[in-house]
Protein backbone atom coordinates (compact mmCIF):
# COMPACT_ATOMS: atom_id res chain seq x y z
CA UNK A 1 0.00 0.00 0.00
CA UNK A 2 0.82 3.68 -0.02
CA UNK A 3 3.37 4.74 2.62
CA UNK A 4 2.00 7.26 4.90
CA UNK A 5 4.42 10.76 5.69
CA UNK A 6 5.34 11.17 8.84
CA UNK A 7 3.80 14.26 10.38
CA UNK A 8 6.49 16.86 11.22
CA UNK A 9 6.38 18.77 14.88
CA UNK A 10 6.68 22.33 13.85
CA UNK A 11 8.08 25.61 15.34
CA UNK A 12 6.75 29.12 14.10
CA UNK A 13 8.82 31.99 15.29
CA UNK A 14 9.10 35.52 15.38
CA UNK A 15 11.93 36.94 13.14
CA UNK A 16 14.55 38.25 15.17
CA UNK A 17 13.45 35.85 18.46
CA UNK A 18 15.45 32.74 19.37
CA UNK A 19 14.58 28.90 18.09
CA UNK A 20 15.45 26.33 20.02
CA UNK A 21 15.03 22.60 17.87
CA UNK A 22 14.51 19.79 19.87
CA UNK A 23 15.53 15.80 19.31
CA UNK A 24 15.19 12.80 21.35
CA UNK A 25 17.88 10.00 20.09
CA UNK A 26 17.54 6.39 21.04
CA UNK A 27 20.77 4.47 21.26
CA UNK A 28 22.83 5.50 24.00
CA UNK A 29 26.31 4.23 22.15
CA UNK A 30 25.76 6.96 19.74
CA UNK A 31 28.90 9.08 19.81
CA UNK A 32 28.42 11.64 17.25
CA UNK A 33 25.63 13.95 16.44
CA UNK A 34 25.34 16.78 13.55
CA UNK A 35 22.45 18.91 12.73
CA UNK A 36 21.08 19.45 9.52
CA UNK A 37 18.82 21.77 7.76
CA UNK A 38 16.91 21.06 4.65
CA UNK A 39 15.44 23.57 2.52
CA UNK A 40 12.60 22.61 -0.08
CA UNK A 41 14.07 20.78 -3.18
CA UNK A 42 17.69 20.62 -1.59
CA UNK A 43 19.74 18.20 0.00
CA UNK A 44 20.25 18.15 3.48
CA UNK A 45 23.23 20.95 4.65
CA UNK A 46 25.18 20.43 7.56
CA UNK A 47 24.76 23.32 10.33
CA UNK A 48 27.11 21.88 13.41
CA UNK A 49 27.97 18.71 14.73
CA UNK A 50 28.86 17.66 18.50
CA UNK A 51 31.26 14.43 19.76
CA UNK A 52 29.66 12.40 22.91
CA UNK A 53 32.73 13.89 24.87
CA UNK A 54 30.92 17.49 24.77
CA UNK A 55 28.05 19.36 26.21
CA UNK A 56 28.04 22.78 24.36
CA UNK A 57 29.07 23.73 20.95
CA UNK A 58 28.47 26.99 19.44
CA UNK A 59 28.59 27.79 15.94
CA UNK A 60 27.66 30.77 14.01
CA UNK A 61 24.40 32.12 15.16
CA UNK A 62 23.76 28.25 16.00
CA UNK A 63 24.64 26.36 19.39
CA UNK A 64 24.05 22.30 19.99
CA UNK A 65 23.37 21.32 23.51
CA UNK A 66 23.90 17.89 24.19
CA UNK A 67 22.33 15.71 27.69
CA UNK A 68 23.86 12.62 26.97
CA UNK A 69 21.86 11.15 30.56
CA UNK A 70 18.18 11.79 29.14
CA UNK A 71 19.80 11.09 25.02
CA UNK A 72 18.35 14.97 24.29
CA UNK A 73 19.86 16.95 21.41
CA UNK A 74 18.95 20.90 20.93
CA UNK A 75 19.49 23.35 18.52
CA UNK A 76 19.46 26.81 19.13
CA UNK A 77 19.62 29.07 16.52
CA UNK A 78 20.08 33.09 17.65
CA UNK A 79 18.12 35.92 16.22
CA UNK A 80 16.15 33.85 13.51
CA UNK A 81 16.01 35.29 9.92
CA UNK A 82 13.45 34.38 7.23
CA UNK A 83 15.81 32.49 5.43
CA UNK A 84 16.11 29.70 8.48
CA UNK A 85 12.94 28.55 7.67
CA UNK A 86 13.38 24.89 6.80
CA UNK A 87 13.17 21.48 7.70
CA UNK A 88 15.98 20.43 10.40
CA UNK A 89 17.17 17.00 11.30
CA UNK A 90 18.97 15.47 14.13
CA UNK A 91 21.64 12.59 12.92
CA UNK A 92 23.37 10.39 15.37
CA UNK A 93 25.99 7.67 14.56
CA UNK A 94 26.03 4.56 16.70
CA UNK A 95 28.81 2.17 16.24
CA UNK A 96 29.20 2.25 12.29
CA UNK A 97 30.09 5.20 9.83
CA UNK A 98 26.73 5.87 8.68
CA UNK A 99 24.27 8.23 9.92
CA UNK A 100 20.58 7.73 11.43
CA UNK A 101 18.55 10.53 10.73
CA UNK A 102 15.33 11.92 12.88
CA UNK A 103 12.15 12.84 11.86
CA UNK A 104 13.08 16.39 11.48
CA UNK A 105 11.34 19.30 12.54
CA UNK A 106 9.53 22.39 10.18
CA UNK A 107 10.67 26.06 11.54
CA UNK A 108 9.00 28.65 9.92
CA UNK A 109 9.73 31.88 10.59
CA UNK A 110 6.87 34.85 10.50
CA UNK A 111 8.67 38.22 9.28
CA UNK B 1 32.68 26.06 -1.29
CA UNK B 2 33.47 22.60 -2.63
CA UNK B 3 30.02 20.60 -3.02
CA UNK B 4 28.80 17.35 -3.98
CA UNK B 5 27.09 17.48 -7.09
CA UNK B 6 23.82 15.05 -8.29
CA UNK B 7 22.77 13.92 -11.62
CA UNK B 8 19.76 14.01 -13.44
CA UNK B 9 18.16 15.99 -10.44
CA UNK B 10 14.66 14.26 -12.15
CA UNK B 11 14.51 10.60 -13.41
CA UNK B 12 11.70 9.52 -14.51
CA UNK B 13 11.53 5.27 -15.17
CA UNK B 14 9.51 2.71 -16.15
CA UNK B 15 9.08 0.37 -13.44
CA UNK B 16 10.92 -2.70 -14.17
CA UNK B 17 13.92 -0.80 -16.20
CA UNK B 18 17.25 0.09 -14.76
CA UNK B 19 18.75 3.50 -13.64
CA UNK B 20 21.91 4.91 -12.95
CA UNK B 21 22.08 7.81 -10.32
CA UNK B 22 25.44 9.92 -10.59
CA UNK B 23 27.36 11.59 -8.15
CA UNK B 24 30.35 13.54 -7.92
CA UNK B 25 31.89 13.75 -4.30
CA UNK B 26 33.94 16.53 -3.32
CA UNK B 27 37.43 15.92 -4.65
CA UNK B 28 39.59 15.36 -1.42
CA UNK B 29 36.78 12.94 0.46
CA UNK B 30 37.30 9.31 0.43
CA UNK B 31 33.88 8.06 2.10
CA UNK B 32 31.32 7.68 -0.14
CA UNK B 33 27.21 7.19 0.74
CA UNK B 34 23.97 6.87 -0.64
CA UNK B 35 20.56 7.75 1.19
CA UNK B 36 17.16 7.78 0.21
CA UNK B 37 14.30 9.65 1.25
CA UNK B 38 10.87 8.83 0.32
CA UNK B 39 8.58 11.79 0.21
CA UNK B 40 7.73 13.15 3.65
CA UNK B 41 10.00 10.23 5.41
CA UNK B 42 13.15 10.21 7.35
CA UNK B 43 16.15 10.19 5.07
CA UNK B 44 17.71 6.26 5.50
CA UNK B 45 21.33 4.91 4.83
CA UNK B 46 21.98 2.74 2.35
CA UNK B 47 25.56 1.74 1.51
CA UNK B 48 28.74 3.43 2.38
CA UNK B 49 32.09 3.34 0.20
CA UNK B 50 35.96 3.77 0.94
CA UNK B 51 38.89 2.47 -0.87
CA UNK B 52 37.22 0.89 -3.75
CA UNK B 53 34.48 -1.35 -1.88
CA UNK B 54 31.58 -1.06 -0.05
CA UNK B 55 31.91 -0.73 4.07
CA UNK B 56 28.37 -1.46 4.64
CA UNK B 57 25.05 -1.52 3.44
CA UNK B 58 21.51 -1.51 5.35
CA UNK B 59 18.71 -3.79 4.85
CA UNK B 60 17.38 -1.69 2.12
CA UNK B 61 20.47 -1.77 -0.27
CA UNK B 62 19.63 -5.32 -1.00
CA UNK B 63 20.61 -7.45 -4.62
CA UNK B 64 18.68 -4.91 -6.64
CA UNK B 65 21.51 -2.54 -5.68
CA UNK B 66 24.86 -1.63 -6.41
CA UNK B 67 27.17 1.19 -6.73
CA UNK B 68 30.44 1.78 -8.26
CA UNK B 69 33.67 4.27 -8.63
CA UNK B 70 34.05 3.97 -12.51
CA UNK B 71 36.74 6.27 -12.65
CA UNK B 72 38.47 8.90 -9.99
CA UNK B 73 35.54 11.63 -10.03
CA UNK B 74 32.19 10.02 -9.84
CA UNK B 75 30.26 7.95 -7.65
CA UNK B 76 27.29 6.12 -9.07
CA UNK B 77 24.13 4.10 -7.44
CA UNK B 78 22.36 1.66 -10.10
CA UNK B 79 19.07 0.24 -9.48
CA UNK B 80 17.94 -2.89 -11.07
CA UNK B 81 14.67 -3.43 -12.43
CA UNK B 82 12.91 -1.24 -10.24
CA UNK B 83 9.93 -0.93 -8.09
CA UNK B 84 7.19 1.35 -7.52
CA UNK B 85 8.19 1.91 -4.29
CA UNK B 86 11.49 2.69 -5.28
CA UNK B 87 10.27 6.17 -5.77
CA UNK B 88 12.04 8.54 -3.92
CA UNK B 89 14.90 11.38 -3.15
CA UNK B 90 18.30 9.84 -3.00
CA UNK B 91 21.37 11.73 -2.04
CA UNK B 92 25.15 11.25 -2.11
CA UNK B 93 27.33 11.96 0.29
CA UNK B 94 30.68 12.41 0.71
CA UNK B 95 33.19 13.38 4.15
CA UNK B 96 37.04 13.71 4.24
CA UNK B 97 37.54 11.20 6.75
CA UNK B 98 35.82 8.61 8.96
CA UNK B 99 32.43 9.82 10.75
CA UNK B 100 33.20 10.31 13.96
CA UNK B 101 35.58 13.39 12.79
CA UNK B 102 34.27 14.68 9.76
CA UNK B 103 30.90 15.49 8.83
CA UNK B 104 28.72 14.03 5.94
CA UNK B 105 28.04 16.57 3.20
CA UNK B 106 25.55 15.64 1.05
CA UNK B 107 24.39 16.78 -2.48
CA UNK B 108 21.07 18.23 -3.52
CA UNK B 109 19.72 15.01 -4.61
CA UNK B 110 18.01 13.06 -7.33
CA UNK B 111 14.27 12.44 -7.62
CA UNK B 112 13.65 9.07 -9.21
CA UNK B 113 10.02 8.50 -10.41
CA UNK B 114 8.86 4.90 -11.14
CA UNK B 115 5.72 5.25 -13.20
Amino acid sequence: GESVGLHLPTLSVQEGDNSIINCAYSNSASDYFIWYKQESGKGPQFIIDIRSNMDKRQGQRVTVLLNKTVKHLSLQIAATQPGDSAVYFCAEKVMSNNLFFGTGTRLTVIP
Amino acid sequence: EPEVTQTPSHQVTQMGQEVILRCVPISNHLYFYWYRQILGQKVEFLVSFYNNEISEKSEIFDDQFSVERPDGSNFTLKIRSTKLEDSAMYFCASSEAELKNQPQHFGDGTRLSIL
